[in-house]
């Protein structure tokens, strides 16, 4: 079945870059999603990336895609206290979105 | 621009309890997905509408039924409500299958 893997927790200082790593399983996913949630707040979509694609590059995000490793990973450049958020991974499986465990990123100023 | 809207924002109810919650997708998007977020999980498909008709299942307790309506908004109806329930309820919309733009949630609070 369809699984998605990420880090729990990242802690950088501000300034800094992130990286926000993620596994999926489904080799024929053809999208791969990147959504941010605030404390009680709800889900907003960051970026994605198609699955033919190696990188995007959207403002201070990177998405950077290895389909052999089925590995993806959002890079933030320059964190900001206000990217403290839970960031949740998603592939496309099945007409439906499969969510990671999502990872906490701390920012210390 | 437009986004998903839902509501109620909050709802409080009892065990055994009925719930109706209610999203209104972004205009002309013709899809409707609704998710359950646990405390500290991440949020789970439930079951979406593709032109008015049940286009997937997820884990939908049979205690939930869902319907869309000719003006494309959903309503996700809830009966029978256990604690286990208590969860934000998100709803989302897309055009075509594509990708989904999500609304801000229903905070579901079973006591």
């Amino acid at each position: 079945g369809e699984d998605v893997e990420q880090s729990l927790f990242l802690s950088v200082r501000e300034g800094d870059s992130s990286v926000i790593n993620c596994t999926y399983t489904d080799s024929s996913s053809t999208y791969l999603y990147w959504y941010k949630q605030e404390p009680g707040a709800g889900l907003q979509l960051l970026t994605y990336i198609f699955s033919n694609m190696d990188m995007k590059q959207d403002q201070r995000l990177t998405v950077l895609l290895n389909k052999k490793d089925k590995h993806l990973s959002l890079r933030i450049a320059d964190t900001q206290t206000g990217d403290s958020a839970i960031y949740f991974c998603a592939e496309w499986y099945g007409n439906k979105l499969v969510f990671g465990a999502g990872t906490i990123l701390r920012v210390k100023s | 621009a437009a986004g998903v809207i839902q509501s109620p924002r909050h709802l409080i109810k009892e065990k055994r309890e009925t719930a109706t919650l209610k999203c209104y997708p972004i205009p002309r998007h013709d899809t409707v997905y609704w998710y359950q977020q646990g405390p500290g999980q991440d949020p789970q498909f439930l079951i979406s509408f593709y032109e008015k008709m049940q286009s997937d299942k997820g884990s939908i307790p049979d205690r939930f039924s869902a319907q869309q309506f000719s003006d494309y908004h959903s309503e996700l109806n809830m009966s029978s409500l256990e604690l286990g329930d208590s969860a934000l309820y998100f709803c989302a919309s897309s055009r075509s299958k594509d990708t989904q733009y999500f609304g801000p949630g229903t905070r579901l609070t079973v006591l």
